[in-house]
């Protein structure tokens, strides 16, 4: 079946550091990818999303390339900040009226001012 | 005015009780959902309900039910609360794009304690 792999966390990293956070993924046909974000006492939101092969999905200075050829969606940022701390959480959904949306464990990520 | 809303917010309960958590939704979506989180787990599928007459199993259905009162109202219940049932439940909503695809809308979670 379909599943979602992302590093494991937590990842720390200093103010302005460049962010990658790992996503690969299993799935047949043309699924949609996904990047959802939880701050700490909040629910998930989604950061970004890609919708076929070499479509970059980018938002708040976040971006992710769907790339089929080695099944993977990679996150980064050029420069994170202390407010980019949270959980992310890579998630597939397949191309079938049937499917349903499958997520990644979740990468704790904490900024050091 | 948030479009996905959960009550309560935060619950603590004993074991042995019937409790409800209950979701709203103003999106006009068909699909609803309910996860629960723990941590380091990521999130696990309970229920899901495509539409008003459907509802599903997830992974992670036993000790738990759901009605679908209404297009915008999706409810959990949990029959006789158990202390490992203690988590961060989230409802959510999707609707299908042209091309089939869903982006999921979440509501901010409650948290229920079982003693």
């Amino acid at each position: 079946g379909d599943s979602v792999t992302q590093m494991e966390g937590p990842v720390t990293l200093s103010e302005e550091a460049f962010l990658t956070i790992n996503c690969t993924y299993t799935a047949t046909g043309y699924p949609s990818l996904f990047w959802y974000v939880q701050y700490p006492g909040e629910g998930l939101q989604l950061l970004l999303k890609a919708t076929k092969a070499d479509d970059k999905g980018s938002n708040k200075g976040f971006e992710a390339t769907y790339r089929k050829e080695t099944t993977s969606f990679h996150l980064e940022k050029g420069s994170v900040q202390v407010s980019d701390s949270a959980v992310y959480f890579c998630a597939l959904s397949g191309d079938s009226s049937a499917s349903k949306i499958i997520f990644g464990s979740g990468t704790r990520l904490s900024i050091r001012p | 005015d948030a479009d996905v809303t959960q009550t309560p917010r935060n619950r603590i309960t004993k074991t042995g009780k019937r409790i409800m958590l209950e979701c709203s939704q103003t999106k006009g979506h068909d699909r609803m959902y309910w996860y629960r989180q723990d941590p380091g787990l990521g999130l696990r599928l309970i229920y899901y309900s495509f539409d008003v007459k459907d509802i599903n199993k997830g992974e992670i259905s036993d000790g738990y039910s759901v009605s679908r009162q209404a297009q915008a109202k999706f409810s959990l219940s949990l029959e006789s609360a158990i202390p490992n049932q203690t988590a961060l439940y989230f409802c959510a909503t999707s609707d299908l794009s042209a091309g089939g695809q869903e982006t999921q809308y979440f509501g901010p979670g409650t948290r229920l304690l079982v003693l």
